[in-house]
C-alpha cells in the first residue's frame, strides 16, 4: 500500500523558514518522480514544485522560485520542502504527492498534508 | 502558463441526477489531462488520467473524455458520496496547473 506522509508544519513568522518533509514507503521511491501542491483556506489547489526521480532536476512555481527548495533522499524514500523568507500568503495545507512517471504524469497517490501558518 | 478554466464554479443536483462537469486548457494539451476528487477535511484523490482512464478503484459512473482543449467528465448517476469538489489539472506544460475546481452540492 502506498503511503504518503507529510510533516514538520506548523506556525512561522513572516521571512522565517520552515521544512516539510514527506515519508514514503509502499513503492520504489527511487523510482518515481515526486511533487508538491498547496491549499490556501479555503481555495483551490496551486501547484508548488517537482522533482525527477533521481533528483537531478527541479520545477518551481513563480510565486515559490527562489524562496523553496525541493529535494529528495532516496535512501531514505523521504521527501523534502525547504521554505525560506516565508510570506502570510504561503499559509496553506502542503501535500505531497506520487507522480506517475520518472519525471512526468499525473499525481496518483497523495498524502494528508501539512498545515503551515505563517502569521506574526 | 496554461490556464485551465472550470465550470460551472458550483453545480446543485440530485441523487441519481446525470451530471457533466466542463473543463477548458488555454492551449493544447493533448490528453494530459487529470481530474481530482476533493472531499471537505480529506486530501485530493486521483479520480481519472490520460483525459479518460478511470484510476484504480474508481466506478464506472465516472467517466471522463476530451482532447486538446475540452475535457469534459461525467458523472451518470450521483451517489450521495459523490458530492464533493472536482479539480482538473493538466500535466502538459509547466508550470503545471490546476482548475479551480467544481463544488457538487445537493
Amino acid at each position: 500500500e502506498v503511503k504518503l506522509v507529510e510533516s514538520g508544519g506548523g506556525l512561522a513568522q513572516p521571512g522565517g523558514s520552515l521544512r516539510l518533509s514527506c515519508a514514503a514507503s509502499g513503492f520504489t521511491f527511487s523510482s518515481y518522480a515526486m511533487t508538491w501542491v498547496r491549499q490556501a483556506p479555503g481555495k483551490g489547489l496551486e501547484w508548488v514544485s517537482a522533482i525527477t526521480d533521481s533528483g537531478s532536476t527541479t520545477y518551481y512555481a513563480d510565486s515559490v522560485r527562489g524562496r523553496f527548495t525541493i529535494s529528495r533522499d532516496n535512501s531514505e524514500n523521504v521527501l523534502y520542502l525547504y521554505m525560506n523568507s516565508l510570506r502570510v500568503d504561503d499559509t496553506a495545507i502542503y501535500y505531497c504527492a506520487k507522480r506517475s512517471g520518472h519525471s512526468y504524469g499525473h499525481n496518483d497517490y497523495w498524502g494528508q498534508g501539512a498545515l503551515v501558518t505563517v502569521s506574526s | 502558463e496554461t490556464v485551465m478554466t472550470q465550470s460551472p464554479a458550483t453545480l446543485s443536483v440530485s441523487p441519481g441526477e446525470r451530471v457533466t462537469l466542463s473543463c477548458r486548457a488555454s492551449q493544447n494539451i493533448g490528453t494530459n489531462l487529470a481530474w481530482y476528487q476533493q472531499k471537505p477535511g480529506q486530501a485530493p484523490r486521483l479520480l481519472i488520467y490520460g483525459a479518460s482512464t478511470r484510476a484504480t478503484g474508481i466506478p464506472a459512473r465516472f467517466s471522463g473524455s476530451g482532447s486538446g482543449t475540452e475535457f469534459p467528465l461525467t458523472i451518470s448517476s450521483l451517489q450521495s458520496e459523490d458530492f464533493a469538489v472536482y479539480y482538473c489539472q493538466q500535466y502538459s506544460y509547466w508550470p503545471l496547473t490546476f482548475g479551480g475546481g467544481t463544488k457538487l452540492e445537493i
